[in-house]
């Protein structure tokens, strides 16, 4: 009964380095979100996939790229880290998309720091 | 979306009811209310959605009221468990871009002892 797994838990980058956070469903869901969460703020939506292949721009997208690879899998990748990419980043996913009267599930986060 | 007004913290004894309220005076027809929570820094948690009918879970209820300018989440049995942050989420039922639940930032309940 996994959910949403993300890895990595935590990532401390150097600025300028790349890296691809990852996400993965198990519960057959066609919609999926990146958010990003910095100290207390709410939750403020990066990407997301409202079905498998394709694939639309949130609030925050710049600095950012996305792959939906399969129906299961959703990556977020950071091409050239910044300081200001410092924060908790959430996936989740929802049977469709979330207003289509559906609830949508998150993983546990990835905190990553860029010094 | 409507925006949301929450109160930014609140107290519970530990066994009474929590009634988190929530102001979004600029809802229209067609927008649902969402509850979520996010208990210590973990991913959000789903709890409830309604329409204009209250609703009822395993773990909350949701009263809206009459006019729909205004809601109250309702945990009846407040745990310590139940400390958390608590979104108050209005969203279109269909039209416009998916999946884009704004969250603000919440209401911070702390049930004590």
């Amino acid at each position: 009964n996994a959910g949403v797994t993300q890895t990595p838990k935590f990532q401390v980058l150097k600025t300028g380095q790349s890296m691809t956070l990852q996400c993965a469903q198990d519960m057959n869901h066609n919609s999926m979100y990146w958010y990003r969460q910095d100290p207390g703020m709410g939750l403020r939506l990066i990407y997301y996939s409202a079905s498998e292949g394709t694939t639309d721009k949130g609030e925050v997208p710049n600095g950012y790229n996305v792959s939906r690879l399969n129906k299961r899998e959703f990556s977020l990748r950071l091409e050239s880290a910044a300081p200001s990419q410092t924060s908790v980043y959430f996936c989740a996913s929802s049977r469709m998309g979330v207003f289509m009267n559906t609830e949508a599930f998150f993983g546990q986060g990835t905190r990553l720091t860029v010094v | 979306d409507a925006k949301t007004t929450q109160p930014p913290s609140m107290d519970c004894a530990e066994g009474r009811a929590a009634n988190l309220p929530c102001n979004h005076s600029t809802i229209s027809g067609n927008e649902y209310v969402y509850w979520y929570r996010q208990i210590h820094s973990q991913g959000p948690q789903y709890i409830i959605h309604g329409l204009k009918n209250n609703e009822t879970n395993e773990m909350a209820s949701l009263i809206i009221t009459e006019d729909r300018k205004s809601s109250t989440l309702i945990l009846p049995h407040a745990t310590l468990r139940d400390t958390a942050v608590y979104y108050c989420i209005v969203r279109v039922r269909d039209g416009g871009s998916q999946g884009n639940l704004i969250f603000g930032k919440g209401t911070k309940l702390s049930v004590k002892p």
